[in-house]
């Protein structure tokens, strides 16, 4: 069935550092993907997004890297913050479907 | 602008029991879901909409019912309350996802549902 998962659990990084998070998808009709953070107490927010027909799209201090032969996703945060520690989601839509299935979550611990 | 309103905050039923979760969003956007995230987990859709008059099942729909009379409001029905119903329940809407184009979804800031 239709799953989309994460490697790891916990990552923690040194403030200053870059963050790499990943996601494992498993559904190869999956057309369009988005990155979560959530902190705690609070719903989801929006990072960032890319369509299938792309392997990469930068934002503001992050990237979002698609590679397709192999199902995965990763999400590169650049210059870690204290303020970047929240728990990350990735979630898939898969074309012809209206639903946007999310991952298990990755927590990310930035320390001084 | 509120974006995705969700009431109420915190919940306490006893097992049996119904009640509504009520999500409303003011941004005029076509699609609204609901989620449940269980300790430690990530988000599972329960039921979602594409539009006022349409509802559909997600991956968890079982032991809960919606319905989408207007564009902007988006309610869930627990009928008979479970203790494995204890989540927190997130509402989120966008513009259409999925065929029609997509935009990023916006979510509220939660439901804490406790059953004893």
């Amino acid at each position: 069935g239709e799953s989309v998962g994460l490697h790891l659990p916990t990552l923690s990084v040194q403030e200053g550092d870059n963050s790499i998070i990943n996601c494992a998808y498993s559904n190869s009709a999956s057309d369009y993907f988005i990155w979560y953070k959530q902190e705690s107490g609070k719903g989801p927010q929006f990072i960032i997004d890319i369509r299938s027909n792309m392997d990469k799209r930068q934002g503001q201090r992050v990237t979002v890297l698609l590679n397709k032969t192999v199902k995965h996703l990763s999400l590169q945060i650049a210059a870690t913050q204290p303020g970047d520690s929240a728990v990350y989601f990735c979630a898939e839509i898969t074309y012809n479907t209206d639903k946007l299935i999310f991952g298990t979550g990755t927590r990310l611990q930035v320390f001084p | 602008n509120a974006g995705v309103t969700q009431t109420p905050k915190f919940q306490v039923l006893k097992t049996g029991q119904s009640m509504t979760l009520q999500c409303a969003q003011d941004m005029n956007h076509e699609y609204m879901s609901w989620y449940r995230q269980d300790p430690g987990m990530g988000l599972r859709l329960i039921h979602y909409s594409v539009g006022a008059g349409i509802t559909d099942q997600g991956e968890v729909p079982n032991g809960y019912n919606v319905s989408r009379s207007t564009t902007e409001d988006f309610p869930l029905r627990l009928l008979s309350a479970a203790p494995s119903q204890t989540s927190v329940y997130f509402c989120a809407s966008s513009h259409r996802v999925g065929r029609s184009g997509v935009t990023e979804a916006f979510f509220g800031q939660g439901t804490r549902l406790t059953v004893v």
